[in-house]
């Protein structure tokens, strides 16, 4: 067990739809990220947060959205799906001063 | 940016056999090259890592390696074990005044036939 938790663990939605990814990240991490790994590809990076702030920017769709909470915790919103968007989305939080990450289950969602 | 190759994207080697995954980097700020281990369905685990002061570090079967001046770090598994079956991937992280940044390689999927 990492210690980041995030939900739900498995989604399914139809195109068009919106859906909400949740995480917490863990205890007395600041920095949040999150990932896209689509069927048979690598760690996309999406986005990542430090204590509430947008601190650097990957290849997020300007049709998703994420943010932190002062409670730390993360949302990752996705809108207008289309079927392409059928991934696996982790989200990972590190002490940043050291670099490491801690990876949460990840969130299947897919899109038919 | 910083940018990470990583070779070979696939490798098949026989239970027993050494696996070497090799990557390379771009920013010579970078610090800190973790490796993480993926099972089919499961989250990236860590399972070494080096910070740039150190040229070696070991862990029972595992070793990873480090060239700063040539940019490239390895991993290699010893008498590997069909468990070790997985995608493989390394990374780079920058750090330094409002800059932190993990990049990924694209990972590498080993196979170890029994």
């Amino acid at each position: 067990d990492s210690g980041v938790t995030q939900t739900p663990k498995h989604l399914i939605t139809a195109t068009g739809q919106r859906v909400t990814l949740r995480c917490s990240p863990r205890s007395g991490d600041l920095s949040v990220y999150w990932y896209q790994q689509s069927l048979d590809q690598g760690l996309q990076f999406l986005i990542q947060y430090y204590n509430g702030e947008e601190r650097a920017k990957g290849n997020i769709l300007e049709r998703f959205s994420a943010q932190q909470f002062p409670d730390l915790h993360s949302e990752l919103n996705l809108s207008s799906l289309e079927l392409g968007d059928s991934a696996l989305y982790f989200c990972a939080s590190s002490v940043e001063s050291t670099g490491e990450l801690f990876f949460g289950e990840g969130s299947r969602l897919t899109v038919l | 940016g910083e940018n990470v190759e990583q070779h070979p994207s696939t490798l098949s080697v026989q239970e027993g056999d050494s696996a070497v995954i090799k990557c390379t980097y771009s920013d010579s700020a970078s610090n800190y090259f973790p490796w993480y281990k993926q099972e089919l369905g499961k989250r990236p685990q860590l399972i070494i890592d080096i910070r740039s002061n150190v040229g070696e570090k070991k862990d029972q079967r595992i070793a990873v390696t480090l060239n700063k001046t040539a940019k490239h770090f390895s991993l290699h598994i010893t008498e590997t074990q069909p468990e070790d079956s997985a995608v493989y991937f390394c990374a780079a992280y920058t750090s330094g005044g409002s800059n932190y940044k993990l990049t990924f390689g694209k990972g590498t999927l080993l196979t170890v036939n029994p």
